[in-house]
């Protein structure tokens, strides 16, 4: 079975320049998640999604980032405009109905310059 | 609210030593409990879970133990091998809550 498939594995950009992240979820799982991995904070939620709505968005970190899921197999999570701090390594992570386990894939580094 | 402890990284051992890695919890209910795996390179993976006091989750040789007395899930494995190098994550998850609650992550090194 295919896992969570996130694109591109890594990006390397300018600062100002928008950015977005790709996520297809495992076929079935109605619940999506977008988590940000740092060194200096850990993992963090995001964004978490529900047959496809945003059900807790609490974790976004300010306007520039924005987060969509237009459908069930895929989700987007975008920043404009990008900025040094936002390096790190992006998780998308899919489950069935918000039921532990998640399924994560294997993430996005991003640069920003 | 509800938190995770575990012990600060990085851990070495040699190959086929004993591996104990420590995890305390609080929470308010009567949360899940899962150690996840990360391997250099790759996401996070459910290494395993239980989801109740005395429950022993296990999976590839590693065993962790739900003690609500301590609050801990200490995992453990009889004899590490060079493979077995990775980042390890305690978490918690209240009933039927999506959100997980995760611990800072212990790396381990295992030298040949």
């Amino acid at each position: 079975d295919a896992g969570v498939i996130q694109s591109p594995r890594h990006e390397v950009t300018e600062m100002g320049q928008e950015v977005t992240l790709r996520c297809k979820p495992i076929s079935g799982h109605n619940s999506l998640f977008w988590y940000r991995q740092t060194m200096m904070r850990g993992l963090e939620l995001l964004i978490y999604f529900n047959n496809n709505v945003p059900i807790d968005d609490s974790g976004m970190p300010e306007d520039r980032f924005s987060a969509k899921m237009p459908n069930a197999s895929f989700s987007t999570l975008k920043i404009q405009p990008s900025e040094p701090r936002d390096s790190a390594v992006y998780f998308c992570a899919s489950s069935l109905s918000g039921v532990q386990p998640q399924h994560f894939g294997d993430g996005t580094r991003l640069s920003i310059l | 609210g509800d938190s995770v402890t575990q012990m600060e990284g990085p851990v070495t051992l040699s190959e086929e030593a004993f591996l104990t890695i420590n995890c305390t919890y609080t929470a308010t209910g009567y949360p899940s409990l899962f150690w996840y795996v990360q391997y250099p390179g790759e996401g996070l993976q459910l290494l395993l879970k239980a989801t109740k006091a005395d429950d022993k989750g296990s999976n590839k040789g590693f065993e962790a133990t739900y003690r609500k007395e301590t609050t801990s899930f200490h995992l453990e494995k009889g004899s590490v091998q060079v493979s077995d190098s990775a980042v390890y994550f305690c978490a918690l998850s209240e009933d039927s809550n999506y959100q997980l609650i995760w611990g800072a992550g212990t790396k381990l090194i295992i030298k040949p």
